[in-house]
């Protein structure tokens, strides 16, 4: 059974379009997070959530919205989409309180590339 | 603001020999992770140190911190092609910050 799993795993869309990229946990984690890898490999928190409360929100164009319907679940929408929001998007999870001291689980990734 | 830097970059070794990465971070970090990347694909929990003086061995891999030195090393003993990937350290502070990883090139 896979612990996070995201979907799509590839997104190729172009510019100006909206996407959405789901993630789902099974692990019974309290706290989920979206994070961003560029093209040099280099990871930056975007969101976290705990409990489907946001709790950490770095700066992040608006044009990004997260979403929690439960806390196994954490959804990502872009609008509007630009050539620099091409990346690797991953989700993750843990089982802390949002305090980030517990491991974090991460998903396998979405690769997004914007014509 | 935490910041954590690795060095080397990239390093390319040959199968058998010893090498070591160092991660320095900036200000106190509540712990200190080791991640795994192998290309395209996801990041695989290595180590979690929690204190001055932990050390944590699996297999090859050992990694050890000094909170005084703000310094954690991921020691590679005999290295093995199966090594090959991208490692990164990351500090925690109310959130994860990573390292800019390191990309070890294992040479059969």
């Amino acid at each position: 059974d896979t612990a996070v799993s995201q979907t799509p795993k590839y997104l190729v869309t172009q510019m100006g379009n909206d996407k959405s990229i789901k993630c789902e946990q099974n692990l019974g984690h309290d706290t989920m997070y979206w994070y961003k890898q560029d093209s040099k490999k280099f990871l930056k928190i975007m969101f976290s959530y705990n409990n489907k409360e946001l709790i950490i929100n770095e700066t992040v164009p608006n044009r990004f919205s997260p979403k929690s319907p439960d806390k196994a679940h954490l959804n990502l929408h872009i609008n509007s989409l630009e050539l620099g929001d091409s990346a690797v998007y991953f989700c993750a999870s843990s089982q802390d309180s949002g305090s980030s001291t517990d491991t974090q689980y991460f998903g396998p990734g979405t690769r997004l590339t914007v014509l | 603001e935490l910041k954590v830097e690795q060095n080397p970059l990239f390093l390319s070794m040959q199968e058998g020999k010893n090498y070591t990465i160092y991660c320095n971070y900036s200000t106190t970090s509540d712990r200190l992770y080791w991640y795994r990347q192998d290309p395209g694909k996801s990041l695989e929990s290595l180590f979690v140190l929690l204190s001055n003086g932990a050390v944590k061995q699996e297999g090859r891999l050992m990694a050890s911190l000094d909170t005084k030195a703000r310094l954690s090393t991921l020691h590679i003993t005999a290295a093995v092609h199966d090594l090959s990937a991208t490692y990164f350290c990351a500090g925690s502070l109310s959130k994860l910050i990573f390292g800019q990883g390191t990309t070890l090139q294992v040479k059969p």
